[in-house]
């Protein structure tokens, strides 16, 4: 069975810390998305990236980054000089990927991790 | 604007009563998802439809129902409501329907008293 699992259940950092959130999956598939997502208070869920199970680059947009490892099955995300902004909870998720009718494209979610960021 | 409208944005009723939950996907987006998110139980998939037709169920409870539209409009129907079912429900669309790479709404909070 799939699962996403997020330890971290929240963070709390002082503005301009560099912070990581793990994100850590299981599943039988070979191919798979990967994905984070923030929750601001607001409420809505603003996507951040999708990673493709063969695609084992690092990506950096901004002062994000993702670093992907399969072989430790982890997909942790890095916030550099961290901003009030920030402050939010973030989901990442799985989903499976692929030809074939049994591909839905469901999200599995991790709990999440609610990030602080103090001024 | 992520282009998928969910209506009302927020519900109040009460126990034992019925509601109906609207989501219009984004224009060209085939696939229709619901997901609940509650305190205790997270993010949970509920249901997906796709042109029409449901393509995969989840952690649905049977006092809950949806259907897709041929307009592609999709309504997720909840009845018999209990305190438990007090979430924030989203709705989200894709395209193809089977990569997760779709865009969500922003959530209709319902609150059951």
């Amino acid at each position: 069975a799939q699962k996403v699992t997020q330890a971290q259940t929240e963070i709390s950092v002082v503005e301009k810390e560099d912070v990581t959130l793990d994100c850590v999956y299981e599943t039988r598939d070979t191919t798979y998305y990967l994905f984070w997502y923030k929750q601001p208070p607001s409420g809505e869920l603003v996507f951040l990236i999708r990673r493709n199970s063969f695609d084992e680059q690092n990506e950096i947009s901004g002062r994000y980054s993702w670093n992907f490892q399969k072989s430790t099955s982890s997909f942790n995300f890095t916030i550099t000089a961290s901003q009030v902004v920030d402050s939010a909870v973030y989901f990442c998720a799985l989903s499976e990927a692929g030809e074939g009718s049994s591909n839905t494209g469901k999200l599995i979610f991790g709990q999440g991790t609610t990030l602080q960021v103090k001024p | 604007d992520s282009g998928v409208t969910q209506t009302p944005k927020h519900l109040i009723t009460a126990t034992g009563q019925r509601v109906t939950l609207r989501c219009s996907p984004r224009s060209g987006d085939l696939s229709v998802y619901w997901y609940q998110q509650s305190l205790d139980q997270g993010l949970q998939f509920l249901i997906q439809y796709y042109n029409g037709e449901e393509r995969a169920k989840g952690n649905i409870l049977e006092r809950f129902s949806a259907q897709q539209f041929p307009d592609l409009h999709s309504e997720l129907n909840l009845s018999s409501l209990e305190l438990g079912d007090s979430a924030l429900y989203f709705c989200a669309s894709s395209v193809r329907g089977d990569d997760g790479g779709y865009t969500f709404g922003s959530g209709t909070r319902l609150t059951v008293v």
